[in-house]
């Protein structure tokens, strides 16, 4: 069974940085897209960055892009979002998953607060 | 960009009785591969999104068969014969066919037991 866990969220001051991690296990995790997505408090879903199996090209959100960067490393079957600049309304839970136009594995979601 | 409007936004339903979620995108879904991917989540309270519908009808594994999902094009239904209390949470549709900007979602219909 496929399991994604997520880790790295935390408390962050506006500008700062973080970098969330998600270990992947039960899947074949090098064959699959794979995405981040958030969700702020009370609010609704919104996708934020898919990188594919070969990391050959990388899609961003328009509110993220320039400031977060997803990768990956098949070998240690994890993906990655590294954020900076991060701003108050960047405040959410974090979750990655894989590719929903295909598959349905979603992580337990990892909390970022950005706070001063 | 495409947009994908949900209604209601809140769905107050009885035991027992039916429910019926549309969604209404502002272009078609349908890809150029054949493909329409137009997707359904559930949210329960404190948990993660969960499928429930992919490609507009087919059900997730282990999904009770009272949920099915319908439409074609720019409307779309998902519809629950009788709902059940496991079935309280906010259902989202999301749309995987236009690439700009991204996987889009409706706001979310909120499903209460009255």
């Amino acid at each position: 069974e496929a399991q994604l866990v997520e880790s790295g969220g935390g408390l962050v001051k506006p500008g700062g940085s973080l970098t969330l991690s998600c270990a992947a296990s039960g899947f074949a995790f090098s064959s699959y897209d794979m995405s981040w997505f958030r969700q702020a408090p009370g609010k609704g879903l919104e996708w934020v960055s898919t990188i594919p199996p070969s990391s050959s090209h990388m899609s961003y959100a328009d509110s993220v892009k320039g400031r977060f960067t997803i990768s990956r490393d098949n070998a240690k079957s994890s993906l990655y979002l590294q954020m900076s600049s991060l701003r108050v309304e960047d405040t959410a839970v974090y979750y990655c998953a894989t590719d929903p136009n295909w598959d349905d594995s979603w992580g337990q979601g990892t909390l970022v607060t950005v706070s001063s | 960009d495409v947009v994908m409007t949900q209604s209601p936004l809140s769905l107050p339903v009885t035991l027992g009785q039916p429910a019926s979620i549309s969604c209404r995108s502002s272009q078609s879904l349908v890809h150029s591969n054949g493909n329409t991917f137009l997707h359904w989540f559930q949210q329960r309270p404190g948990q993660s999104p969960r499928r429930l519908i992919y490609r507009v009808s087919n059900r997730d594994s282990g999904v009770p068969d009272r949920f099915s999902g319908s439409g074609s094009g720019t409307d779309f239904t998902l519809k629950i014969s009788r709902v059940e209390a496991e079935d309280v949470g906010v259902y989202y549709c999301m749309q995987g066919t236009h690439w700009t900007p991204g996987f889009t979602f409706g706001q979310g219909t909120k499903l209460e037991i009255k």
